[in-house]
């Protein structure tokens, strides 16, 4: 499978608690972003990242999300002391670099429940 | 105001009929326009991708694009029951510092009946 792969898929945990979620871009994609979506609506942007630099963060991206991406391939995403607020879907999607434009890729999300 | 905007529907047709899916914008600055399929607790999926104005046909697929309306439309010829999804309009502009980061519709949700 050469698609967008994201671990864990489901993850419930109490409100408090930290949690982590792991994204694999296509190969040899060098851009890769997060979104959220939650029930009826669309996704929203997060943060993107070319290659290991986060060059953009989105105002939802509170100070209790951090993104990485260490060594350009893999990227995680973390959530520190969840709120109920933040139960929703995490996408992350990747596209190649090219000059102008491109098409981009979605992962099967990670969906959290915080309770 | 979002600067996309959808009907979520939902939207019911009978199998081989012919849907039209649409979505308008505020932004002038978006130059590409994507359609993405997204099944219930499945990631989207890519269905179709524009440049600019213009039209692309894809199978039973066509997307249209109205630039000087900031319009934009999905059709699907002879509906199947496997076509029933909701559908996402995504568009972004030429601003490589976010890398083209989509701006999303709420999504149309469609149910193709046998």
């Amino acid at each position: 499978d050469t698609g967008v792969s994201q671990n864990p898929r489901h993850k419930i945990t109490k409100r408090g608690q930290n949690v982590t979620f792991r994204c694999d871009p296509i190969s040899e994609h060098n851009r890769l972003y997060w979104y959220r979506q939650t029930l009826g609506q669309g996704p929203e942007f997060l943060t993107y990242f070319q290659n290991e630099a986060q060059l953009e963060k989105s105002r939802l991206l509170s100070d209790r999300f951090s993104a990485e991406r260490p060594k350009g391939s893999f990227s995680t995403l973390e959530i520190q002391r969840t709120e109920q607020g933040d139960s929703a879907m995490y996408l992350c999607a990747s596209s190649p670099n090219r000059a102008s434009g491109n098409t981009i890729y979605f992962g099967e999300g990670s969906w959290l429940t915080v309770v | 105001q979002k600067e996309v905007e959808q009907d979520p529907g939902p939207l019911s047709v009978p199998e081989g009929a012919i849907v039209s899916l649409n979505c308008t914008y505020s932004n002038s600055a978006f130059q590409y326009f994507m359609w993405y399929r997204q099944y219930s607790r499945k990631g989207p999926e890519l269905l179709m991708y524009t440049y600019s104005s213009g039209n692309k046909e894809d199978g039973r697929f066509t997307a249209q694009v109205d630039k000087s309306s900031k319009y934009i439309s999905l059709f699907i010829r002879d509906s199947q029951p496997s076509d029933s999804a909701t559908y996402l309009c995504a568009m972004s502009a030429m601003n490589s510092n976010s890398g083209y980061a989509l701006n999303f519709g709420k999504g149309t949700s469609l149910l193709v009946t046998p």
